[in-house]
């Protein structure tokens, strides 16, 4: 069974600050590392798919890189506002290449405070 | 476009009841996934299908089965439910990319609770 863990579980931020959290995931055969956003209530969206080491994407306020040499992954949120409140998944793509699913952290709940 | 449905939306059953979840997509994706969300534990994978007529186990498929008999529909099944399987039940289907990357679309989820 794979190992991704992310942290903090939770954080609360106030609005218009930046926040940044942290997904670590095995370094061995790495095929690709997503970011999913999961609003309550709703289902999971795809926010970025990584897949080479050094990558950046970028979406808006919302960026993540990426270092698949020591296995982990920052996500960013710059001038945090209430709409970015969800909680935050990390999914590495199983090393079969993705057929047999991802395997996804607990997440990282953020709670963006007026 | 409807992307991923999954029928019912939420559910109540007695222990030792059956039924059957039913996920949908009409994008043409090749694998499809269920996965159960506990509180603390993230989503983990219980049974998936890299095509029409196949099946595979995930990490947590005891006590489930399931069938993809058409392309467009992974059908979970609880035989005899029982409480540890209350939980919020999501489908995803996904497609191949180049480099074996693949991106998972989810549907809105089934929330199960067995008494």
């Amino acid at each position: 069974i794979l190992n991704v863990e992310q942290s903090p579980q939770s954080l609360h931020v106030q609005e218009g600050d930046s926040t940044n959290f942290t997904c670590s995931f095995p370094s061995s055969n790495f095929y690709a590392l997503h970011w999913y956003r999961w609003e309550t209530a709703k289902s999971p969206e795809a926010l970025f798919v990584m897949t080479l080491n050094g990558d950046e994407k970028k979406k808006g306020r919302i960026s993540a890189t990426l270092n698949t040499k020591e296995g982990y992954s920052y996500l960013y949120i710059k001038g945090s506002q209430p709409e970015d409140s969800a909680t935050y998944l990390c999914a590495f793509t199983n090393p079969g290449g993705g057929a047999d699913g991802l395997t996804f952290g607990k997440g990282t709940h953020l709670i963006i405070q007026p | 476009n409807a992307g991923v449905t999954q029928t019912p939306k939420f559910r109540v059953l007695k222990t030792g009841q059956s039924m059957t979840l039913l996920c949908a997509q009409d994008m043409n994706h090749e694998y499809m996934y269920w996965y159960r969300q506990d509180p603390g534990m993230g989503l983990r994978l219980i049974h998936y299908s890299v095509g029409e007529g196949t099946t595979a186990k995930g990490e947590v498929p005891d006590g489930y089965n399931v069938s993809r008999l058409k392309k467009q529909n992974f059908l979970l099944g609880l035989e005899s439910a029982a409480p540890s399987q209350t939980s919020v039940y999501f489908c995803a289907s996904s497609y191949p990319l180049e480099g074996g990357r693949t991106e998972a679309f989810f549907g809105q989820g089934t929330r199960l609770t067995v008494v």
